[in-house]
């Protein structure tokens, strides 16, 4: 099975611009959670979505959005873009159902995203 | 809540030598424990992973942790380093929801 794609792998973006990644999951995978990642805050939960409905959300600015699509792709969107929006993000994928602790997180290679 | 601790953002072993990863979590409610490893301009690739069914868990490229219970631990050991274990590691339990709560990481450097 192919794993978790991201897509773009690298984006340079300016302050107060928005940006849109997006992630494929493991085939069959249903959940598709995000992570960022910096040196400062380490890894940090943003969101979970579970077909096409938000599961579970971290403590982020209204700024930082996502989406699921009925194939289970999905989407997150940052607006407004801030000097600390610089950062790796991760998506993940699983398949389990329920959602609970014992399901298995697969993560993609991540998205570098600098803001200057 | 749950949260975890990595002892030692940074650990140095030659090449060969057993490796030791400290990491202590807490947990209101029995948790579920992994251990990631990343690599240098990658994401995140799972080692291992506690589910209760066995205190001992064998992972990938010979890494082993061992869940202790009464010192709320999950240390991830290696008998012998390879140079190709040079990276950055990861505990995490899941809250609740399934979320990942992470360790703040530690680097190991194996010098030859």
């Amino acid at each position: 099975k192919a794993g978790v794609t991201q897509t773009p792998r690298y984006l340079i973006k300016t302050r107060g611009q928005q940006v849109t990644l997006s992630c494929s999951p493991i085939s069959g995978h249903r959940s598709v959670s995000w992570y960022q990642q910096t040196p400062g805050q380490g890894l940090q939960f943003l969101f979970e979505y579970f077909s096409e409905t938000q599961r579970n959300k971290g403590n982020f600015p209204g700024r930082f959005s996502g989406r699921q699509f009925s194939n289970s792709r999905s989407e997150m969107n940052v607006s407004t873009l801030e000097l600390g929006d610089s950062a790796l993000y991760l998506c993940a994928s699983s398949g389990g159902t329920s959602g609970g602790p014992e399901e298995t997180q697969y993560f993609g290679p991540g998205t570098r995203l600098l803001v200057l | 809540a749950q949260s975890v601790t990595q002892l030692g953002s940074h650990v140095s072993v030659s090449e060969g030598a057993l490796v030791l990863l400290r990491c202590n979590y807490s947990s209101s409610v029995p948790p579920y424990l992994f251990w990631y490893v990343q690599y240098p301009n990658q994401g995140l690739q799972l080692l291992l992973k506690y589910t209760s069914a066995a205190t001992l868990v064998k992972g990938i490229n010979g890494f082993e942790a061992e869940f202790k219970k009464s010192e709320t631990s999950f240390h991830l050991t290696k008998p012998s380093a390879h140079m190709s274990d040079a990276a950055e590691y990861f505990c995490a339990v899941t809250s609740n929801t399934g979320k990942l709560i992470f360790g703040q990481g530690t680097t190991l450097q194996v010098k030859p």
